[in-house]
């Protein structure tokens, strides 16, 4: 399986501010995905993103709030933009690395004070 | 339409004894691959088990395995000889075939709490 990291492991912020969560992989993705968990809630997709092309977002979801970057096969960052408390979640990212598995990092807590 | 429904909000299990977790899904492409997950407190996604809608054998891992029923569309996971460490959030999951860009849907999880 995939070695995935993130940075932070958590963080608390205050309103207002931006926060850029990073993935690192130790291979070669061609798709990343980014899923939300707010507090007692599954997980919900942000965005898939592709190296060389802009990122989709699902519906509820913008490119102003959620910035993402994938300059490269092994690197990706969501920047979750004017936080509010209903930004308090954790976030995953996950790298498609075959169709019969999803591996996801360890996840950043975020929470919004 | 919810694809993925996971009804048991949360379960007790006797330490040592199997645990069954219910997950019914909901899809009309033929081709899907169920996923299963084990989220513990510190918050990280385990994978556990997947199985594909056209594989011929039930999947197993290790004190994994699913009871795949194609035509009622469950795939249920069994815990077998539950251990304290077992204790966490269960997921089921759902890709639907090669034109949902291998996005996963989700269910609301399962709580398992294993009582010594």
């Amino acid at each position: 399986s995939a070695v995935i990291s993130q940075k932070p492991s958590r963080d608390i912020c205050q309103r207002g501010t931006s926060l850029t969560i990073q993935c690192q992989v130790d291979s070669q993705v061609t798709m990343m995905f980014w899923y939300r968990q707010q507090p007692g809630q599954s997980l919900t997709l942000i965005a898939t993103a592709n190296q060389g092309s802009e990122a989709t977002y699902e519906s509820g979801f913008v490119i102003d709030k959620f910035p993402i970057s994938r300059p490269n096969l092994t690197f990706s960052t969501l920047t979750v933009s004017n936080m509010s408390p209903e930004d308090s979640s954790i976030y995953l990212c996950s790298p498609l690395t075959g169709v019969r598995e999803q591996f996801f990092g360890p996840g950043t807590r975020l929470t919004v004070l | 339409a919810q694809k993925i429904t996971q009804t048991q909000p949360g379960m007790f299990v006797q330490e040592k004894e199997a645990v069954t977790l219910d997950c019914t899904y909901d899809t009309s492409d033929p081709s899907y691959g169920l996923f299963w997950y084990k989220q513990p407190s510190s918050g990280e996604m385990i994978f556990l088990i997947y199985q594909g809608s056209y594989d011929q054998q039930n999947a197993t891992e290790g004190r994994y395995s699913l009871n795949f029923q194609k035509a009622r569309k469950s795939a249920n996971l069994v815990i077998s000889a539950s251990q304290l460490g077992d204790s966490a959030m269960y997921f089921c999951a759902m890709r639907e075939g090669l034109s949902n860009d291998y996005k996963l849907s989700f269910g609301a999880g399962t709580t398992v709490t294993v009582r010594a």
